[in-house]
């Protein structure tokens, strides 16, 4: 079983619209939770940070399910710009080491 | 955030040369990150450059085949020795800089180098 897993899609949206991602993580050490975006050919870049009571950025809402082990992103009102691939990232307790899922690809169409 | 420079962006090679990447850092930090991403995979850390000591490199992975340099705090090197078609991937320097909850640093990344291995 992988670290940690996410569906890899591609989840094909139309802008506008209301989509989340999951991710399960193995690890139930694990103490640090983002979530990363990588477009096409660029490197990845933090979105934003998993709290353990869920936190909002804008139209992301991040949550943390630690007796499931899962994370989840939701994103509203999808832009066409939400295009990309979401990685979900987890850092054991005790650890620097990060360890990044496969992602999961999003596409929004107008 | 720290910016990085990361060359060369991407690069064609023989089988059996060796190929070294270099990243520069526009602040002193205390730990660098060398990764790697295949096609379609996601990102796998080769080894944790260090300061003034060697590096620390993850399963999988040894110095012999990814030689890494640190000499200073703003710089460091990956070499990837040997090549096989197999090593053909984008090879990422990253840092920790800035906070991202729990008091945890978050990774920033170079663009990366695309190496192909003909």
């Amino acid at each position: 079983r992988k670290e940690v897993e996410q569906d890899p899609g591609p989840f094909n949206v139309p802008e506008g619209a209301t989509v989340a991602f999951n991710c399960t993580y193995s690890n139930s050490a694990s103490q640090s939770f983002f979530w990363y975006r990588q477009d096409c050919r660029k490197e990845p870049k933090l979105l934003m940070s998993v709290y353990s009571s869920g936190n909002e950025d804008g139209r992301f809402t991040a949550q943390l399910n630690r007796a499931s082990q899962y994370i989840s992103l939701l994103i509203r009102d999808s832009k066409l710009s939400d295009s990309a691939t979401y990685l979900c990232v987890v850092r054991y307790t005790g650890f620097q080491k990060l360890v990044f899922g496969t992602g999961t690809r999003l596409l929004v169409s107008p | 955030s720290a910016v990085i420079s990361q060359k060369p962006s991407r690069d064609i090679c023989q089988r059996g040369t060796s190929l070294t990447i270099q990243c520069q850092v526009d602040s002193q930090v205390t730990m660098m990150f060398w990764y790697r991403q295949q096609p379609g995979q996601s990102l796998t850390l080769i080894a944790t450059a260090n300061q003034g000591s060697e590096a620390t490199y993850e399963s999988g992975f040894v110095i012999d085949k990814f030689p890494i340099s640190r000499p200073n705090l703003t710089f460091s090197t990956l070499t990837v020795s040997n090549m096989s078609p197999e090593d053909s991937s984008i090879y990422l320097c990253s840092v920790e800089a800035g906070l991202g909850g729990y008091g945890a640093n978050v990774l920033t990344f170079g663009a990366g180098s695309r190496l192909t291995v003909l």
